[in-house]
């Protein structure tokens, strides 16, 4: 099956610094990215869609300037948290598309702000 | 009313027994019909991905579709402590790639 990885898998950062997160399709080329927000015991939140190089398409609510994404290639995007406070604490997962199939996700990132 | 509805358990199972997982959903432009699986601080893992009513097999695994209720279950026979974790149903409409998501149940499988 299709490959999604992420890096890091864990990070921990102190509040008001930035951190990025990696999404990379290892075999295949993904047209589309997502990146979702999990918090514990519910479901995935889409925060946001990226098409390659392309603007990222956010979801209402999230806020742009603090949640920078960047589609750079084929199999590679980058969510940045900016300025990150501990309220951005969660799991971060991302998931790829050819578009003729279905989403393969990431084994996700986990961010703790202290 | 939830595009997509599953009731998020948990549900116990002694091994070796049926598990049965189902969603329902009231928006008939989704076509595509899938079953992830979510251990614990990972990220969901493809189980089962179908596009039209009736049953799919592998191995262990059954997923069945009926589109004129509007509803979708997951069978998973023989099963074992490995398949302790979170099942969730996503689905699309055609031409569209945003999924939309069940919110999970959590299935526990007792040794």
């Amino acid at each position: 099956g299709a490959v999604v990885s992420q890096h890091p898998s864990r990070v921990i950062c102190k509040s008001g610094t930035s951190v990025k997160i990696e999404c990379r399709s290892l075999d295949f080329q993904a047209t589309t990215m997502f990146w979702y927000r999990q918090f514990p015991k519910q479901s995935l939140m889409l925060m946001a869609t990226s098409n390659e190089g392309s603007k990222a398409t956010y979801e209402q609510g999230v806020e742009k300037d603090k949640f920078l994404i960047n589609h750079a290639s084929l199999t590679l995007s980058t969510l940045t948290v900016t300025s990150a406070h501990p309220e951005d604490s969660s799991f971060y997962i991302c998931s790829a598309t050819t578009g003729q199939e279905t989403q393969y996700f990431g084994p996700g990132t986990r961010l703790l702000v202290l | 009313q939830k595009e997509v509805e599953q009731d998020p358990g948990p549900l116990s199972v002694p091994e070796g027994a049926i598990v049965s997982l189902n969603c329902t959903y009231s928006n008939s432009a989704f076509q595509y019909f899938m079953w992830y699986r979510q251990y614990s601080r990972k990220g969901p893992e493809l189980l089962m991905y179908t596009y039209s009513s009736g049953n799919k097999e592998d191995g262990r695994f059954t997923a069945q579709v009926d589109k004129s209720s509007k509803y979708i279950s997951l069978f998973i026979r023989d099963s074992q402590p490995s398949d302790s974790a979170t099942y969730l149903c996503a689905m699309r409409g055609y031409g569209n790639n945003r999924l939309a998501f069940g919110k999970g149940n959590q299935v526990v499988v007792i040794p």
